[in-house]
């Protein structure tokens, strides 16, 4: 099974910043938009960064989204208690036309 | 606001079948892909399967191709997934996902709260 790789776990203080990286090929994060998904435990995802980098009504602009090349990245900043969740990014395969996820990052909020 | 309900997941012996629905609402539902992601206790996400807008094309992972079967009714706004052949590995939480566009571009925009299925004997 084709994932995007994500590092398992991510740490920091509140108020500190993190970063999640996003890992995938030229046909998938190379070519098609990233997306990036909140998920507490127990619940549905939650969009948080569609399009790479562009962010829904109702996300607060602590969070960010880029992509270069084949790897994209979700960073948080001005971390609080609130943030601890899973996050996962997505995106579209354009040569084998599936859908991908990565396995996933656990935020811990020191 | 966007709704997607998600129903008809239960407990299933190895072997049997079961078909999944998903109801969509505040949204043109003809105008958009719509996805079917499962989540394993305890694991990450799996993408399963994808129907464009006007079901003309569907795809699925190669782990569920053949056993399921993604469909749409646009006048009804709902997707369905038949599941046959179902395996211990198939249990999991149902998401149905609405796509931010028409075709898959990889932005799952909106999802459903989960529907369990649980294959045991």
């Amino acid at each position: 099974q084709i994932v995007l790789t994500q590092p398992p776990s991510v740490s920091a203080a509140p108020g500190q910043m993190v970063t999640i990286s996003c890992s995938g090929s030229s046909s998938n994060v190379g070519t098609h938009s990233v997306s990036w998904f909140q998920q507490f435990p127990g619940k549905a995802p939650k969009l948080v960064i569609y399009d790479n980098s562009k962010r829904p009504s109702g996300i607060p602009d602590r969070f960010s989204g880029s992509k270069s090349g084949t790897s994209a990245t979700l960073g948080i900043t001005g971390l609080q208690t609130g943030d601890e969740a899973d996050y996962y990014c997505g995106t579209w395969d354009t040569r084998l036309n599936i859908g991908l996820f990565g396995g996933g990052t656990k935020v811990t909020v020191l | 606001q966007v709704q997607l309900v998600e129903s008809g997941g239960g407990v299933v012996q190895p072997g049997g079948s079961l078909r999944l629905s998903c109801a969509a609402s505040g949204f043109t539902f003809s105008n958009y892909g719509m996805h079917w992601v499962r989540q394993a206790p305890g694991k990450g996400l799996e993408w399963l399967t994808f129907i464009r807008y006007d079901g003309s094309n569907k795809y699925y992972a190669d782990s569920v191709k053949v056993r399921f079967t993604i469909s749409r009714d646009n006048s009804k706004k709902m997707v369905y997934l038949q599941m046959n052949s179902l395996r211990t590995e198939d249990t999991a939480v149902y998401f149905c996902a609405k796509d931010l566009r028409s075709y898959g571009s990889g932005n799952f925009e909106y999802w459903g709260q989960g529907t369990l299925v649980s294959v045991s004997s």
